[in-house]
């Protein structure tokens, strides 16, 4: 079975540019998941799909980050424009079950996209 | 307000020997939890989770061991090999204890090294 895939791996921009990342979840994965990442903490939620509708963006930065996934399989994320803090890895999820969060449901990460803005 | 934390931020061990990473959290309401792996330059991948009406749960070389009066969570691996070297996180659910809108609170993360 193949795994989540992210692109790109690594991606260095300067403030105030724009940027996208891109996830493929694992094939009939329901449930996307995007993380931010800062170095030496752990993951913390952007945003939740369900298919194509949106669990929870409720830690998204609205006024600059925006998500979609269109068609319910793959997935963007775009930052625009980028502060220096956005710096992190951006890791997408995904898994088989709707979020209930029981034992079992297990998330798949991709292996992350490490942003840098300088 | 609720946090999920880990005791230790580094640990060192020799090749062979048992390792134990610890973990604290503040939710009692919590009905399960979660030990994640993450290697260097990957995302995290799923260790073992364990439920709020169990104290211990064994798999492949790691039990975890939940203390509900002290809320404290640990994770042992037996005979910790080069290959267990990675950042380790616990993590709770956050939300109603059913449907669609809960999310996973993650912990700082403890280090693992293991010394050959």
């Amino acid at each position: 079975e193949a795994g989540v895939a992210q692109s790109p791996r690594y991606k260095i921009i300067e403030k105030r540019q724009s940027v996208a990342f891109w996830c493929n979840p694992i094939s009939g994965h329901a449930t996307l998941y995007w993380y931010q990442q800062i170095l030496g903490q752990g993951p913390k939620l952007l945003i939740q799909f369900q298919n194509n509708g949106v669990v929870d963006d409720s830690q998204l930065p609205k006024d600059r980050f925006s998500a979609e996934r269109l068609k319910g399989v793959d997935s963007t994320l775009k930052i625009q424009p980028a502060k220096l803090e956005d710096s992190a890895v951006y890791l997408c999820a995904s898994s088989n079950k709707p979020s209930g969060l029981t034992t079992g449901d297990t998330q798949y990460f991709g292996p992350g996209t490490r942003l840098t803005v300088l | 307000g609720e946090s999920v934390g880990l005791h230790l931020p580094t640990l060192s061990v020799q090749e062979g020997d048992n390792s134990i990473i610890n973990c604290a959290y503040s939710n009692s309401a919590s009905d399960y939890f979660i030990w994640y792996k993450q290697e260097s330059g990957k995302g995290p991948q799923f260790i073992i989770d364990i439920r709020s009406n169990m104290d211990k749960r064994q798999g492949q070389r790691v039990t975890v061991l939940l203390n509900k009066t002290v809320k404290h969570l640990s994770l042992q691996i037996a005979a910790t090999q080069p290959g267990d070297s990675a950042v380790y996180f616990c993590a709770e659910p956050k939300g109603p204890n059913a449907g669609n809108n809960r999310k996973l609170i993650w912990g700082l993360g403890t280090s693992l090294a293991v010394n050959p």
